[in-house]
């Protein structure tokens, strides 16, 4: 069955950075794509990049642009989300999410998820 | 910057159809956005419901519904029961690998 899990909770603080992993197994980790999501403390979901398991190929939210990175390890079939430069209002839950593997794959959607990744960010 | 609406809240009562809508700030929203709804309880991880705006999720119930009404996509349940009591979330596509969650309803069921 198709499982990602993500490493444990983190605290930080503000001015740091964290990097946050997603092991994926149960299917073919580069024919696919995978998405990084948060949440903000009472907040909705906030959308903040996708990277292609297929070819690295990475889009990012405009407003983190700069802050932060997307990559991964074929080899281990392991997605990363690395954030820099922490303030308070970067302390959420962070997801990862499963999705397509291109830009023009025919889908569009995120059909299995993490369960989430704490990073608390306080002096 | 593109806004992706949903209703702050709503409510529904045991048994009773409700449909929730995902709009465009400026603009409609059509098939060309691929909307996808999510399902989300408190302290859960997101749960799809529905994907290029009419296919069910494996394993969602045939009362949860996609569609488009006017200019926006809408999530139907009809026949709530109290266990879908939830936070809904529409995503869009906007294209070139780049997608926008809406602020999310909460629904109430009672």
């Amino acid at each position: 069955q198709v499982q990602l899990v993500q490493s444990g909770a983190e605290v930080k603080k503000p001015g740091a950075s964290v990097k946050v992993s997603c092991k994926a197994s149960g299917y073919t980790f580069t024919s696919y794509g995978i998405s990084w999501v948060r949440q903000a403390p009472g907040q909705g979901l906030e959308w903040m990049g996708w990277i292609s398991a297929y070819n690295g190929n990475t889009k990012y939210a405009q407003k983190l642009q700069g802050r932060v990175t997307m990559i991964t390890d074929r080899s281990t079939s392991t997605a990363y989300m690395e954030l820099r430069s922490l303030g308070s209002d970067d302390t959420a839950v962070y997801y990862c999410a499963r999705g397509p593997h291109s830009y023009n794959s025919g889908w569009y959607y995120f059909d299995y998820w993490g369960q989430g990744t704490l990073v608390t960010v306080s002096s | 910057q593109t806004v992706v609406t949903q209703e702050p809240s709503f409510s529904v009562s045991p048994g009773g159809t409700v449909t929730l809508t995902c709009g465009l700030s400026s603009g409609s929203v059509s098939t060309s956005y691929y909307p996808s709804w999510y399902q989300q309880t408190p302290g859960q991880a997101p749960r799809t419901l529905i994907y290029n705006t009419i296919s069910r999720s494996s394993g969602v119930p045939d009362r949860f519904s996609g569609s488009i009404l006017g200019n926006k996509a809408a999530l139907t349940i009809t026949g709530a029961q109290a266990d879908d009591e939830s936070d809904y979330y529409c995503v869009l596509y906007m294209g070139s690998g780049i997608w926008v969650f809406g602020g999310g309803t909460k629904l109430t069921v009672l």
